[in-house]
């Protein structure tokens, strides 16, 4: 089956800008994960969509990052505007449950200069 | 919030020895993951515990989830330089709830 993918893979904007980064997940997933990793860290959980709402959001920056899931599928995670600390690769996952492992996409890795 | 603290940070050894890796936890959790990352790439699930005291195999890696719930180690024998890459432990406290990684133990392998 096909991964999880992710566009654009990298992204250099300068702090005070908008971007926008998209998933894809694998057909049938119902859940939907973004995770922030920064480097040399583990990942940290955004925000858990289970079809098209809400799960978990309670660590997403709401004052400047937002993220939807329209009709269940693809999602969009944007930062506006962005700051030097939000430089991270940012990882898409998703599963087929709630309770099992989950795929990753390669992510895209955001620099803010 | 739940912390996860990985050991070692880094491991250097040499194609063929064993290799031996933690994770604790200051909650209980109901499952234990192993995720394998390479550069540019997103984590690779390697193994799933689900119950307290499972000891998982797949291939030449090994996991264990503790009886206590709080902790997980994962083993790798006969290493190879293929192996290299950055080992995170993750748990999730309860079905559904967010994945905790841990900040990860990056290994070498020198042929």
């Amino acid at each position: 089956e096909a991964g999880v993918a992710q566009s654009p893979r990298y992204k250099i904007i300068e702090k005070r800008q908008s971007v926008a980064f998209w998933c894809n997940p694998i057909s049938g997933h119902a859940t939907l994960y973004w995770y922030q990793q920064i480097l040399g860290q583990g990942p940290k959980l955004l925000i858990q969509f289970q079809n098209n709402g809400v799960v978990d959001d309670s660590q997403l920056p709401k004052d400047r990052f937002s993220a939807e899931r329209l009709k269940g599928v693809d999602s969009t995670l944007k930062i506006q505007p962005a700051k030097l600390e939000d430089s991270a690769v940012y990882l898409c996952a998703s599963s087929l449950t709630r309770d099992r492992g989950y795929t990753f996409g390669s992510g895209t890795r955001l620099t803010v200069v | 919030g739940q912390q996860l603290n990985q050991s070692p940070q880094s491991m250097f050894i040499q194609e063929g020895e064993d290799v031996s890796m933690n994770c604790t936890s200051s909650s209980i959790f109901n499952t234990w993951l192993w995720y394998k990352q390479e550069p540019g790439e997103g984590p690779v699930l390697l193994i799933a515990l689900y119950k307290a005291g499972e000891l998982t195999s797949n291939g030449r890696l090994t996991a264990q989830f503790g009886i206590t719930r709080k902790d997980s180690f994962l083993n790798i024998s006969a290493s190879i330089p293929s192996d290299v890459g950055i080992y995170f432990c993750a748990g999730q406290e309860t079905s559904g709830s967010r994945l905790t990684f841990g900040e990860g133990t990056q290994l070498t392998v020198n042929p």
